[in-house]
């Protein structure tokens, strides 16, 4: 079965730093893949996908991740963390064809001032 | 563009006493439509999915019920709830397995 590995459910970095956060798939074939932003008390929103075109994906608020089969890994980075970066993030991915997304346990960010 | 419309945003409700949390999608049809919930310090948890109108695939058997009545509609409910029921719930539609798209969230606190 699909499984998804959030590396740290908590990541602390200081403001300005690279922001590196790990996520990890278990797949017999390449999924979609997706990170997600959660702000408290609010919905998630898809921050970027991967779905097999660029290995490199950049999306939304400087956030960028690189899908990397031969590790079955797709890690979030950014290169400098500014305050309103402090959020929980989730990956998930997606089995192609299938209805569900499977979620990784999240991980929160903290931004040192 | 598509919307998702979800509420109330907060609800206290007392131990026994029914749920219905209500959640609308706009422009976009035959969705597939998810009830996640999220207990502190948690992650999410898949509770229904819907692939269309009158159908509930449900994921955890418990307290709480799923209906899709209508195609873009798609309701939670519990005859009676219980403490462990609190949490913050989510709605979610998706397009066929892509990337999922979420509502504001309901905070559910049973007391």
């Amino acid at each position: 079965a699909q499984s998804v590995t959030q590396l740290g459910s908590h990541v602390s970095v200081s403001e300005g730093a690279l922001v590196l956060l790990r996520c990890n798939y278990s797949s017999s074939v390449p999924p979609y893949l997706f990170w997600y932003v959660q702000y408290p008390n609010q919905g998630l929103q898809l921050l970027l996908k991967y779905t097999s075109a660029a290995t490199l994906v950049k999306g939304i608020n400087g956030f960028e991740a690189e899908f990397k089969k031969s590790e079955t890994s797709f890690h979030l980075t950014k290169p400098s963390a500014h305050m309103s970066d402090a959020a929980e993030y989730f990956c998930a991915v997606s089995d192609r064809g299938n209805y569900q997304l499977i979620w990784g346990a999240g991980t929160k960010l903290i931004i040192k001032p | 563009s598509q919307t998702i419309h979800q509420w109330p945003a907060t609800l206290v409700q007392p131990v026994g006493s029914p749920l219905s949390l209500e959640c609308t999608v706009e422009g976009t049809s035959n969705p597939n439509l998810y009830w996640y919930r999220q207990a502190a310090g948690r992650g999410l948890q898949l509770l229904f999915y819907s692939v269309g109108i009158g159908q509930i695939s449900s994921e955890v058997p418990q307290n709480l019920s799923a209906s899709r009545p209508q195609d873009r509609q798609f309701i939670l409910s519990s005859k009676k709830l219980l403490l462990s029921d609190s949490g913050f719930y989510l709605c979610a539609w998706s397009d066929r397995g892509f990337e999922a798209f979420f509502g504001q969230g309901t905070r559910l606190t049973v007391v």
